[in-house]
């Protein structure tokens, strides 16, 4: 597509629900990203993909945190039993590469509230 | 690790007035350096960026410098405008790095 797309552009859930997030990379973009931008925080960096495979996991801030990519396209971010604490934008990111010189470019973010 | 340090704001100008966002850096390597700015209910956008040491980005009116001597890529524009007002985030990816790393963003207000 022209850009990367996140859905749904809000979401409003329950303390304890699961909840779950896409990301629509730019086609043909290897890379995938995902970020958490909390109210008047930094980005936080969660994970990033390369093909369909995420080496390292360790920036997701719980076990109630996972991802997967399916097809070098296409990634989800759920998260289960969700908290309060986990209320911020969502935003993901795509580049044509992991080159250092390789821009990303991002979506719009998921603003996930949970009451 | 890698980090960034970018000014706090807000920072609050008139229509026309000088712009600089200070922004160091501290990476291991040669990293590449970004500016990324997010308007009012809309996604970060790419701004400018600059590889290698010395590069000048460019972009609307803004241009940063890659000064590895001071590890810094402070933003600049010469007369801003009331379009202009935005959270703006320096950002470094490191040679193999795998991640975009971002400072906190300086939010900048331009009154007419």
């Amino acid at each position: 597509g022209a850009g990367v797309s996140q859905s749904p552009s809000n979401k409003v859930t329950e303390k304890g629900k699961d909840v779950e997030l896409r990301c629509d990379p730019i086609s043909g973009h290897t890379a995938l990203y995902w970020y958490r931008q909390s109210l008047g925080q930094g980005l936080e960096f969660l994970i990033y993909f390369q093909g369909n495979s995420a080496p390292d996991k360790s920036g997701l801030p719980s076990d109630r945190f996972s991802a997967e990519r399916t097809g070098g396209s296409v990634s989800t971010l759920t998260i289960q039993r969700t908290q309060q604490e986990d209320s911020a934008v969502y935003l993901c990111a795509s580049s044509l590469r992991l080159n250092a010189d390789t821009e990303a470019f991002f979506g719009q973010g998921t603003r996930l509230t949970v009451v | 690790g890698d980090s960034v340090t970018q000014m706090e704001g807000p920072v609050t100008l008139s229509e026309e007035a000088f712009l600089t966002i200070n922004c160091t850096y501290t990476a291991t390597g040669y990293p590449s350096l970004f500016w990324y700015v997010q308007y009012p209910g809309e996604g970060l956008q790419l701004l400018l960026k600059a590889t290698k040491a010395d590069d000048k980005g460019s972009n609307k009116g803004f241009e940063a410098t890659y000064r590895k001597e001071t590890t810094s890529f402070h933003l600049e524009k010469g007369s801003v405008q009331v379009s202009d007002s935005a959270v703006y985030f320096c950002a470094l990816r490191n040679t193999g790095g795998f991640k975009t790393i971002f400072g906190a963003g300086t939010r900048l207000f331009v009154k007419a």
